[in-house]
């Protein structure tokens, strides 16, 4: 069954510094997408992508974060200068067909 | 608004018991709907999803689901718990390459 495939699992960094989280999307995926989870909280969506370029994003994506697809299969998710309550789980998903939709493992940040 | 209620934070279940876990969602015409489990640092599993068809949807681990357009709910039931099922569910909708809005989610505890 094809999936989607987050680096790193799990990654540590200190406030302020920038941190990108990577995903391999589903190859003849279209639509992309990432979700952040705090822990003991909902999954909550960041943003939409869309040839190659955002189509939607909530008020959560501010300034600090920003996605891209440089090379055709990495979707990276950046966050430029992180802040404790960055701290989270943060999933990559991908779709093809309308509803059919594939997460990731998740990649789990702590700011310290 | 797109939303979705899952009343019940936490239900706590005897091992072979039945179980429901409820979920309204409140959407402009009929949504794809989704339900997750996830186990304490874990991804989202895919348990079933609906999409048009048969209201009643057959999902993985002996899970199934039944969309009631009358009541804008989409609730989940297993006939027999296992202890093994312990984890926080979630439901979730979207509009098909839309973003996926889940629910608050419904942590299951089951004693033996």
């Amino acid at each position: 069954e094809p999936e989607v495939t987050q680096t790193p699992s799990h990654q540590v960094t200190q406030m302020g510094q920038e941190v990108i989280l990577r995903c391999v999307p589903i190859s003849n995926h279209l639509y992309f997408y990432w979700y952040r989870q705090i822990l003991g909280q909902k999954v909550e969506f960041l943003v939409s992508f869309y040839n190659n370029e955002i189509s939607e994003k909530s008020e959560i994506f501010d300034d600090q974060f920003s996605v891209e697809r440089p090379d055709g299969s990495n979707f990276t998710l950046k966050i430029r200068s992180t802040k404790l309550e960055d701290s989270a789980m943060y999933f990559c998903a991908s779709v093809g067909r309308p509803g059919e939709l594939f997460f990731g493992e998740g990649s789990r940040l702590t700011v310290l | 608004a797109q939303s979705v209620t899952q009343p019940d934070i936490h239900i706590t279940v005897s091992e072979g018991a039945s179980l429901e876990l409820r979920c309204n969602y409140s959407y402009g015409a009929t949504p794809y709907l989704f339900w997750y489990v996830q186990s304490p640092g874990q991804g989202l599993q895919l348990l079933l999803k609906y999409f048009s068809g048969d209201t009643l949807v057959q999902g993985i681990k002996g899970f199934e689901a039944e969309f009631k357009r009358s009541q804008s709910s989409f609730n989940l039931r297993k006939p027999s718990v296992h202890w093994s099922d312990a984890a926080e569910y979630f439901c979730a909708l979207s509009g098909g390459y839309n973003k996926l809005i889940f629910g608050a989610g419904t942590r299951l505890a089951v004693h033996p």
